[in-house]
Protein backbone atom coordinates (compact mmCIF):
# COMPACT_ATOMS: atom_id res chain seq x y z
CA UNK A 1 0.00 0.00 0.00
CA UNK A 2 1.70 3.32 -1.29
CA UNK A 3 0.74 5.65 1.84
CA UNK A 4 2.44 9.28 2.11
CA UNK A 5 1.77 10.55 5.94
CA UNK A 6 1.69 14.30 7.46
CA UNK A 7 0.57 15.71 10.40
CA UNK A 8 -2.80 17.38 9.99
CA UNK A 9 -1.72 19.83 12.16
CA UNK A 10 -2.49 23.47 12.34
CA UNK A 11 1.19 23.89 12.48
CA UNK A 12 1.51 27.69 14.13
CA UNK A 13 4.48 29.76 14.16
CA UNK A 14 5.19 33.28 14.34
CA UNK A 15 6.02 35.57 12.13
CA UNK A 16 9.97 35.63 11.33
CA UNK A 17 10.44 31.98 12.56
CA UNK A 18 10.96 28.75 11.35
CA UNK A 19 8.61 26.28 10.29
CA UNK A 20 9.34 22.98 10.09
CA UNK A 21 6.88 20.14 7.86
CA UNK A 22 7.20 16.25 8.17
CA UNK A 23 6.22 13.71 5.82
CA UNK A 24 6.57 9.65 5.88
CA UNK A 25 6.27 7.31 2.77
CA UNK A 26 5.92 3.89 3.46
CA UNK A 27 7.22 2.67 -0.10
CA UNK A 28 10.64 2.41 -0.24
CA UNK A 29 11.41 2.61 -3.88
CA UNK A 30 10.24 5.58 -4.05
CA UNK A 31 12.29 7.94 -6.20
CA UNK A 32 10.95 11.14 -6.37
CA UNK A 33 9.48 13.81 -3.57
CA UNK A 34 7.90 16.99 -4.00
CA UNK A 35 6.41 19.55 -1.74
CA UNK A 36 2.91 22.09 -3.11
CA UNK A 37 1.79 24.22 -1.38
CA UNK A 38 -1.96 24.66 -1.75
CA UNK A 39 -4.01 27.69 -0.38
CA UNK A 40 -7.77 27.42 0.31
CA UNK A 41 -10.45 26.47 -2.88
CA UNK A 42 -7.07 26.52 -5.19
CA UNK A 43 -4.91 24.04 -7.10
CA UNK A 44 -1.45 22.73 -5.61
CA UNK A 45 1.20 25.49 -6.58
CA UNK A 46 4.94 22.89 -6.72
CA UNK A 47 7.71 24.71 -4.29
CA UNK A 48 10.11 22.01 -4.28
CA UNK A 49 11.70 18.77 -5.40
CA UNK A 50 14.55 16.64 -3.86
CA UNK A 51 15.43 12.83 -5.19
CA UNK A 52 18.70 12.43 -3.81
CA UNK A 53 19.55 12.23 0.18
CA UNK A 54 20.68 15.61 1.63
CA UNK A 55 19.28 19.04 1.83
CA UNK A 56 18.14 21.01 -1.25
CA UNK A 57 17.44 24.84 -0.80
CA UNK A 58 15.59 27.51 -2.70
CA UNK A 59 15.78 30.83 -1.25
CA UNK A 60 14.01 30.54 2.16
CA UNK A 61 13.12 26.96 1.49
CA UNK A 62 14.83 23.97 2.31
CA UNK A 63 13.65 20.54 1.11
CA UNK A 64 15.53 17.35 3.23
CA UNK A 65 15.45 14.06 2.10
CA UNK A 66 16.71 10.95 4.20
CA UNK A 67 15.49 7.28 2.16
CA UNK A 68 16.88 5.12 4.59
CA UNK A 69 14.41 6.23 7.29
CA UNK A 70 11.44 6.61 4.43
CA UNK A 71 11.55 10.94 6.01
CA UNK A 72 11.42 14.00 4.07
CA UNK A 73 10.77 17.65 5.21
CA UNK A 74 10.25 20.96 4.63
CA UNK A 75 11.82 24.33 6.22
CA UNK A 76 10.51 27.66 5.30
CA UNK A 77 12.26 30.33 7.22
CA UNK A 78 11.34 33.54 8.10
CA UNK A 79 7.74 32.89 7.78
CA UNK A 80 5.51 35.28 6.49
CA UNK A 81 2.00 35.34 7.02
CA UNK A 82 1.75 34.54 2.92
CA UNK A 83 2.83 31.09 3.65
CA UNK A 84 0.16 30.18 5.60
CA UNK A 85 -1.67 28.07 3.60
CA UNK A 86 -1.87 23.79 3.02
CA UNK A 87 1.96 22.19 2.37
CA UNK A 88 1.03 18.66 0.62
CA UNK A 89 3.97 15.99 0.46
CA UNK A 90 3.93 14.04 -2.75
CA UNK A 91 5.72 11.10 -3.63
CA UNK A 92 6.13 8.84 -6.88
CA UNK A 93 7.22 5.56 -8.01
CA UNK A 94 8.76 5.14 -11.90
CA UNK A 95 6.48 3.42 -12.88
CA UNK A 96 5.83 2.63 -16.84
CA UNK A 97 7.08 6.03 -17.38
CA UNK A 98 4.11 7.40 -15.71
CA UNK A 99 5.51 9.01 -12.41
CA UNK A 100 1.76 9.80 -10.82
CA UNK A 101 2.06 11.35 -7.83
CA UNK A 102 0.59 9.98 -4.14
CA UNK A 103 -0.25 13.14 -1.93
CA UNK A 104 0.03 12.97 1.99
CA UNK A 105 -3.15 14.66 3.16
CA UNK A 106 -1.26 17.82 3.93
CA UNK A 107 -0.13 20.34 6.96
CA UNK A 108 -2.11 23.53 7.50
CA UNK A 109 0.16 26.10 8.57
CA UNK A 110 -0.77 29.29 10.40
CA UNK A 111 1.71 32.27 10.23
CA UNK A 112 0.49 34.60 13.17
CA UNK A 113 1.66 38.51 12.44
CA UNK B 1 5.46 32.03 -18.01
CA UNK B 2 3.74 29.14 -19.61
CA UNK B 3 0.75 27.50 -17.66
CA UNK B 4 -1.73 24.51 -17.46
CA UNK B 5 -5.47 25.86 -18.33
CA UNK B 6 -8.30 24.65 -17.26
CA UNK B 7 -12.00 24.89 -17.92
CA UNK B 8 -14.50 25.33 -16.49
CA UNK B 9 -13.93 27.02 -13.37
CA UNK B 10 -17.16 25.80 -12.07
CA UNK B 11 -19.36 22.85 -13.46
CA UNK B 12 -22.83 22.49 -12.23
CA UNK B 13 -24.40 19.35 -13.75
CA UNK B 14 -27.45 16.83 -12.48
CA UNK B 15 -27.02 13.52 -11.56
CA UNK B 16 -26.68 10.88 -14.41
CA UNK B 17 -26.10 13.72 -17.02
CA UNK B 18 -22.27 13.61 -19.31
CA UNK B 19 -19.46 16.52 -18.26
CA UNK B 20 -16.97 17.12 -20.01
CA UNK B 21 -13.98 19.09 -18.16
CA UNK B 22 -11.10 20.48 -20.36
CA UNK B 23 -7.73 20.91 -20.07
CA UNK B 24 -4.81 22.97 -22.14
CA UNK B 25 -1.57 21.91 -20.86
CA UNK B 26 1.27 23.50 -21.63
CA UNK B 27 2.69 23.57 -25.16
CA UNK B 28 6.16 21.11 -24.90
CA UNK B 29 4.83 19.07 -22.54
CA UNK B 30 4.80 15.29 -23.14
CA UNK B 31 2.45 13.49 -19.92
CA UNK B 32 -0.46 14.73 -19.23
CA UNK B 33 -2.74 13.62 -15.73
CA UNK B 34 -5.83 14.03 -14.25
CA UNK B 35 -6.26 14.36 -10.19
CA UNK B 36 -9.26 14.74 -8.46
CA UNK B 37 -9.68 16.41 -4.30
CA UNK B 38 -12.66 15.72 -2.85
CA UNK B 39 -13.64 18.57 -0.19
CA UNK B 40 -11.37 18.43 2.82
CA UNK B 41 -9.30 15.17 1.47
CA UNK B 42 -6.32 14.37 -0.26
CA UNK B 43 -5.44 14.77 -3.78
CA UNK B 44 -5.72 11.37 -5.55
CA UNK B 45 -4.79 10.44 -8.94
CA UNK B 46 -7.11 9.44 -11.70
CA UNK B 47 -5.10 9.08 -14.97
CA UNK B 48 -2.09 9.68 -16.95
CA UNK B 49 -1.75 9.95 -20.34
CA UNK B 50 1.08 9.87 -22.85
CA UNK B 51 1.39 9.62 -26.72
CA UNK B 52 -2.68 9.66 -27.19
CA UNK B 53 -2.79 6.60 -25.05
CA UNK B 54 -3.96 5.73 -21.29
CA UNK B 55 -0.60 5.24 -19.21
CA UNK B 56 -2.06 4.43 -15.71
CA UNK B 57 -4.98 5.15 -14.21
CA UNK B 58 -6.03 4.42 -10.60
CA UNK B 59 -8.99 2.39 -9.03
CA UNK B 60 -11.20 5.59 -9.49
CA UNK B 61 -10.82 6.06 -12.77
CA UNK B 62 -13.48 2.87 -14.07
CA UNK B 63 -15.79 3.04 -17.12
CA UNK B 64 -17.65 6.38 -16.23
CA UNK B 65 -14.45 7.95 -16.70
CA UNK B 66 -12.36 8.02 -20.43
CA UNK B 67 -10.25 10.90 -21.17
CA UNK B 68 -8.88 12.14 -24.79
CA UNK B 69 -6.75 14.62 -26.89
CA UNK B 70 -8.88 15.64 -29.74
CA UNK B 71 -6.75 18.32 -31.49
CA UNK B 72 -3.07 17.89 -29.66
CA UNK B 73 -4.07 20.72 -27.59
CA UNK B 74 -6.71 20.44 -25.85
CA UNK B 75 -6.80 16.90 -22.94
CA UNK B 76 -10.33 15.90 -22.17
CA UNK B 77 -11.71 14.04 -19.04
CA UNK B 78 -15.26 12.92 -19.61
CA UNK B 79 -17.15 11.01 -16.57
CA UNK B 80 -20.44 9.93 -18.74
CA UNK B 81 -23.17 9.90 -15.82
CA UNK B 82 -22.75 11.67 -13.06
CA UNK B 83 -22.91 10.29 -9.33
CA UNK B 84 -23.15 12.92 -6.15
CA UNK B 85 -19.52 11.50 -5.29
CA UNK B 86 -18.26 12.53 -8.24
CA UNK B 87 -18.45 16.04 -6.87
CA UNK B 88 -14.96 17.76 -6.30
CA UNK B 89 -11.88 19.21 -7.58
CA UNK B 90 -10.45 18.09 -10.72
CA UNK B 91 -7.06 19.10 -11.20
CA UNK B 92 -5.16 18.61 -15.16
CA UNK B 93 -0.80 18.21 -14.69
CA UNK B 94 1.99 17.98 -17.24
CA UNK B 95 5.66 17.55 -17.54
CA UNK B 96 8.23 18.09 -20.07
CA UNK B 97 9.73 15.10 -20.32
CA UNK B 98 10.11 11.57 -18.43
CA UNK B 99 13.90 12.93 -16.71
CA UNK B 100 11.74 15.91 -15.54
CA UNK B 101 9.51 14.86 -12.75
CA UNK B 102 7.89 18.22 -12.13
CA UNK B 103 4.14 18.41 -12.67
CA UNK B 104 2.69 21.74 -13.36
CA UNK B 105 -1.51 22.23 -11.84
CA UNK B 106 -3.81 23.68 -13.74
CA UNK B 107 -6.37 26.29 -11.74
CA UNK B 108 -8.78 23.31 -11.42
CA UNK B 109 -12.53 22.91 -11.97
CA UNK B 110 -15.19 22.73 -9.19
CA UNK B 111 -17.64 20.05 -10.02
CA UNK B 112 -21.30 20.00 -8.25
CA UNK B 113 -23.60 17.04 -8.84
CA UNK B 114 -26.57 17.72 -7.72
Amino acid sequence: QKEVEQNSGPLSVPEGAIASLNCTYSDRVSQSFFWYRQYSGKSPELIMSIYSNGDKEDGRFTAQLNKASQYVSLLIRDSQPSDSATYLCAVTLPGAGSYQLTFGKGTKLSVIP
Amino acid sequence: EPEVTQTPSHQVTQMGQEVILRCVPISNHLYFYWYRQILGQKVEFLVSFYNNEISEKSEIFDDQFSVERPDGSNFTLKIRSTKLEDSAMYFCASIYLAGEREQYFGPGTRLTVT
